[in-house]
């Protein structure tokens, strides 16, 4: 079955630590996204990535990088310089314009 | 700006009542439209889509939904709730003459169906 898959389900991070969100997919999509979702603030666009090798920003990509060295794959890493990193993070990808995202089941992200 | 409103937080409505949903847009050019919910946990589910032609979508789980051109709007719909429909409603948008895979989403509505 094609679909999207984020691991690991729950991420613990230390003071100082920076952690990477994995996402990867066998729909053979070209366009990959990353989402940061906030109770009562539905989703916000961290960073894109329409093509093998380019990124861009999104909305809130402070304390943040990504890589898209694969298609199949678009890790995020949360550095130390996000000071708030508490969320549930939602990998999606998508075919083309006219066409729906695909997300995965994300990934919840705590400080310890 | 390009945007996505959902006007209510939180819908109620009572089992085997209509339940509607609604969504409101500004983008320039033709929108892509687009339904999502998600349940606890879990990542968005697509619902449906209006992309042109028919203004009245039939989507997943005998959800459907009605573009309005001039009042810039695509409500979701369903004429009769279930128990199982109590989620979170994502409204998206994606304008056409945008020369980016961007979407804008609208901040969610939760559907509350009561038994």
């Amino acid at each position: 079955d094609g679909g999207i898959t984020q691991s690991p389900k729950y991420l613990f991070r230390k003071e100082g630590q920076n952690v990477t969100l994995s996402c990867e997919q066998n729909l053979n999509h070209d366009a990959m996204y990353w989402y940061r979702q906030d109770p009562g603030q539905g989703l916000r666009l961290i960073y894109y990535s329409q093509i093998v090798n380019d990124f861009q920003k999104g909305d809130i990509a402070e304390g943040y990088s990504v890589s898209r060295e694969k298609k199949e794959s678009f890790p995020l890493t949360v550095t130390s310089a996000q000071k708030n990193p508490t969320a549930f993070y939602l990998c999606a990808s998508s075919p083309w314009m006219n066409q729906p995202q695909h997300f995965g089941d994300g990934t919840r992200l705590s400080i310890l | 700006a390009q945007s996505v409103a959902q006007p209510e937080d939180q819908v109620n409505v009572a089992e085997g009542n209509p339940l509607t949903v609604k969504c409101t847009y500004s983008v320039s050019g033709n929108p892509y439209l687009f339904w999502y919910v998600q349940y606890p946990n879990r990542g968005l589910q697509f619902l449906l889509k209006y992309i042109t032609g028919d203004n009245l979508v039939k989507g997943s789980y005998g959800f459907e939904a009605e573009f309005n051109k001039s009042q810039t709007s695509f409500h979701l719909k369903k004429p009769s709730a279930l128990v199982s429909d109590s989620a979170l409603y994502f409204c998206a948008v994606r304008p056409s003459t945008s020369g980016t895979y961007k979407y804008i989403f609208g901040t969610g509505t939760r559907l509350k169906v009561l038994a």
